[in-house]
């Protein structure tokens, strides 16, 4: 099925290392996004991206980065992870067009940090 | 970006008729309402989208005033499946939708 595509769906990482999260899209969306959610929270903004190439910095990018080398794809990287970036990822994508559907989100990527 | 203020939680019974009221007093020209449905354990999910008056689908309607300040989101005879946190967004579309911030969201219980 057409959609976003999130690996690993479950990661748990000592403090320190390093993982990167995939995000896969196919439907040639221009934008894509990168989400964390905390529990019982809303959604906080990372990193975000308007095209292949391009990042930008969201409302907690502090400890990420990001990279989008191909269209399709955006990558999130912890560094050095801390426990305090244990949560749920979620990434999502849109178009750059008129269209009126919005954001399509993955299934998202449960992290621990222990 | 238009700020939007939601109720934090509401609850409701099977069957009933649920409303749900976004505030966006500082609504651009060209900014759309849209709501999105996030069950737990999943990413949020498009619901409805509008830019005046009514909009209807097979979930929900979606009903904006003239002025455009706020808007309000039914749920028909809702039914346990539709517990969820809810989130009014606003924004323009296209090129200018960029990246929009969910708040915190309406948690909505519908109990039996």
């Amino acid at each position: 099925n057409a959609g976003v595509t999130q690996t690993p769906k479950f990661r748990v990482l000592k403090t320190g290392q390093s993982m990167t999260l995939l995000c896969a899209q196919d439907m040639n969306h221009e934008y894509m996004y990168w989400y964390r959610q905390d529990p019982g929270m809303g959604l906080r903004l990372i990193h975000y991206s308007v095209g292949e190439g391009t990042t930008a910095k969201g409302e907690v990018p502090d400890g990420y980065n990001v990279s989008r080398l191909k269209k399709q794809n955006f990558l999130l990287g912890l560094e050095s992870a801390a426990p305090s970036q244990t949560s749920v990822y979620f990434c999502a994508s849109t178009s750059a067009g008129p269209d009126g559907y919005g954001y399509t989100f993955g299934s998202g990527t449960r992290l621990t940090v222990v | 970006l238009a700020k939007t203020t939601q109720p934090i939680s509401m609850d409701s019974y099977e069957g009933q008729e649920v409303n749900i009221t976004c505030s966006h007093n500082n609504i651009a020209t060209n900014d759309y309402i849209t709501w999105y449905q996030q069950f737990p354990s999943q990413g949020p999910r498009f619901i409805i989208q509008g830019y005046k008056t009514k909009v209807t689908n097979e979930v929900a309607s979606l009903f904006i005033p003239a002025d455009r300040k706020s808007s309000t989101l039914s749920l028909p005879r809702v039914s346990l499946s539709d517990t969820a946190v809810y989130y009014c967004l606003v924004g323009p579309r296209g090129t200018g939708r960029r990246a929009l911030t969910f708040g915190s969201g309406t948690r909505l219980q519908v109990q039996p």
